[in-house]
């Protein structure tokens, strides 16, 4: 059965303060693995997608990173506006965008 | 750009009752998705629609029914509301293969 697991849970940093979070994934045949940020109350933005192994993907602070088993969030020098829940998914049962999201990381970023 | 437009934003129903959600995907899109997603859960996928066919199905109760129109929107249609259909109801669509964009979500309650 196809699985997203995250952690950690919950994560508080200071300003500043560069951290990592973790997606571990087990599908039969990776089509590609998301990753979103969700705000409270507002639909998963779309940050990322990654397709194969040693594939890493930049934006603004952010950085996503894949190997075989497993993608990471890298986050450099947050700022309290990247507090967020991350979420990362991938797609299941043969459909592109038919996703299987993990329970995600609340990121709280602290100035 | 123009985004997934969700209504009602929020909606408020007794036991029994029954409600419609309605989505409007961006321009040129053609598939859309309905997520369900509970509170601190992640979204969960119910239904999607490719060119107004019926695409795929997820965990999608049998009292949920959903179709997409001529135009493209889309609309969610819930009968007997339960006490545990209280969640967020995302839909999302995409071009072909890209990802996933969501709307902001319908809160509903039932009371």
């Amino acid at each position: 059965e196809d699985q997203v697991t995250q952690s950690p849970e919950a994560l508080r940093l200071q300003e500043g303060e560069s951290s990592s979070l973790n997606c571990s994934y087990t599908v039969s045949g990776l089509r590609g693995l998301f990753w979103y940020r969700q705000d409270p109350g507002k639909g998963p933005e779309f940050l990322f997608t990654l397709y194969s192994a040693g594939e890493e993907k930049e934006k603004e602070r952010l950085k996503a990173t894949l190997t075989k088993k497993e993608s990471f969030l890298h986050i450099t020098a947050p700022k309290p506006e990247d507090s967020a829940t991350y979420l990362c998914a991938v797609p299941s049962g043969g459909a592109t965008n038919k996703l299987i999201f993990g329970t995600g990381t609340l990121l709280a970023v602290q100035p | 750009a123009a985004g997934v437009i969700q209504s009602p934003r929020h909606l408020i129903k007794e036991k029994r009752e029954t409600a419609t959600l309605k989505c409007y995907p961006i321009p040129r899109h053609d598939t859309v998705y309905w997520y369900q997603q509970g509170p601190g859960q992640d979204p969960q996928f119910l239904i999607s629609f490719y060119e107004k066919m019926q695409s795929d199905k997820g965990s999608i109760p049998d009292r949920f029914s959903a179709q997409q129109f001529s135009d493209y929107h889309s609309e969610l249609n819930m009968s007997s509301l339960e006490l545990g259909d209280s969640a967020l109801y995302f839909c999302a669509s995409s071009l072909g293969r890209s990802p996933l964009h969501f709307g902001n979500g319908t809160r509903l309650t039932v009371t």
